[in-house]
């Protein structure tokens, strides 16, 4: 039962530098989600997509860009790494959206310096 | 605009005592609200969800929660904690279509022996 995956768990990037975050589900989930969480901040939502090829921005976009090409993958890329990027990056699936409750991935815990 | 305040950010309790954690939500429109739990270096996991019917909801391990509509509340509550409840929990509102989530800012409950 793999879930939600996320790759890699822990990266630092050096400022300017560009990453792709990786997240894949096998539960053929319609909705997928990406949050950042910061300490004492709770979740925020950075993109959202209910299904392929279909993508809209959350709370807190800037800086980052998203495709959904297949229902499986969903991954997450920041062009240009700023400091204010440090957080760690949770995806997440749901079924069917609205009221239907999210899984989560184990997360990216990513550094910027 | 939906919000969620969660006015304790820790709370430390020693083990089978009993525990509350708030959770105040604004919504101009019907929610459903949902309560997560975080465990270290882990992504978070559905501890309960409210979507209609009965106020009052239950969880496997021992947790409810109540809706109460008058006070835009669903505060968390366990008569007697274990250790193993130590943990992070958010709440979360979803007022939107496409199921997302507003979380707040997380209790970091402490249990101690």
């Amino acid at each position: 039962n793999a879930g939600v995956t996320q790759t890699p768990k822990f990266r630092i990037l050096k400022i300017g530098q560009s990453m792709t975050l990786q997240c894949t589900q096998d539960m053929n989930h319609n909705y997928m989600y990406w949050y950042r969480q910061d300490p004492g901040m709770g979740l925020k939502l950075i993109y959202y997509s209910v299904g392929a090829g279909i993508t809209d921005k959350g709370e807190v976009p800037n800086g980052y860009n998203v495709s959904r090409s297949t229902t499986e993958d969903f991954p997450l890329r920041l062009e240009l790494a700023a400091p204010s990027q440090t957080s760690v990056y949770f995806c997440a699936s749901s079924y069917e959206g609205e009221g239907s409750p999210l899984h989560f991935g184990n997360g990216t815990r990513l550094t910027v310096t | 605009a939906q919000s969620v305040t969660q006015l304790d950010s820790q709370v430390p309790v020693f083990e089978e005592a009993p525990v509350e954690l708030r959770c105040n939500y604004s919504s101009s429109v019907s929610v459903y609200l949902f309560w997560y739990v975080q465990y270290p270096n882990q992504g978070l996991q559905l501890l309960l969800k409210y979507l209609s019917g009965s106020t009052l909801v239950e969880s496997i391990n021992g947790f409810e929660a109540e809706f109460n509509k008058s006070q835009t509340s669903f505060h968390l509550r366990k008569p007697s904690v274990h250790i193993s409840d130590t943990a992070e929990y958010f709440c979360a509102v979803d007022s939107t279509s496409y199921g997302k989530l507003t979380f707040g800012q997380g209790t970091i409950l402490t249990v101690h022996p």
